[in-house]
């Protein structure tokens, strides 16, 4: 079966500092993998997919996913965080349907 | 588009009363999910429909769960009797076939919390 693990419950960084959400999967064959995004009192944003092609994925409000199929990983990435970014991050797998990683929260400390 | 509509937002009810909760996904998506979000289980998908047909209710917790879709606009997740354990969140979400012709990109609606007393 399909699944995606995200090793941290919560990942703390400065604003203006990169910031990295780590995800790794384990799929038979080719993975489809997602990255969601829920801000509080909300319900979850697509940000980005990676299906095929280029490993390095560009999705929403500057945020990007490498692919990397020799660490089985698919870490969520962005060069300067902002205080605005602080939300529950979920990676994703499709299996049919998606199946979600448990969640990390970034905080984005001022 | 206004995107998906879930109705009510919030709900409060007693143990035993019958929750309906609504949805109403994107004009022309063909996939529609409810998912239960808690905070000791996470995300959880309860059941999705294809074309307004279930396709897989492997998730819905017991026979007091129960879903319809009778028309491509309109779904309902039903609870009856309601408990306490049953409070949560509840998203409804919805898709349209990708090209491989699976589910592709799900799009949230805001989402019912539900507190049964």
């Amino acid at each position: 079966a399909q699944s995606v693990a995200q090793p941290e419950d919560q990942v703390n960084v400065a604003e203006g500092n990169p910031l990295t959400v780590k995800c790794t999967y384990s799929v038979s064959g080719n993975p489809y993998l997602f990255w969601y995004v829920q801000y509080p009192n909300r319900g979850l944003q697509f940000l980005l997919k990676y299906i095929t092609g280029d490993n390095l994925v560009k999705g929403s409000y500057g945020f990007e996913a490498e692919f990397n199929k020799s660490q089985t990983s698919f870490h969520l990435k962005k060069p300067s965080a902002l205080v605005s970014d602080s939300a529950l991050y979920f990676c994703a797998v499709r299996d049919g349907q998606l199946i979600f990683g448990t969640g990390t929260r970034l905080q984005v400390f001022p | 588009d206004a995107g998906v509509i879930q109705s009510p937002r919030h709900e409060v009810t007693e143990m035993g009363q019958e929750v309906t909760l609504r949805c109403k996904p994107i004009s022309g998506h063909d996939y529609l999910f409810w998912y239960r979000q808690t905070m000791m289980r996470g995300l959880e998908l309860l059941i999705y429909f294809n074309n307004n047909v279930p396709i897989d209710d492997s998730g819905m917790p017991e026979d007091r769960f129960s879903a319809k879709m009778p028309n491509a606009s309109f779904s309902t997740l039903k609870i009856q009797p309601s408990e306490p354990r049953d409070s949560a969140v509840y998203f409804c979400a919805s898709s349209l076939t990708g090209w491989t012709s699976f589910p592709d990109t799900q799009y949230f609606g805001p989402g019912t919390r539900l507190t049964v007393l």
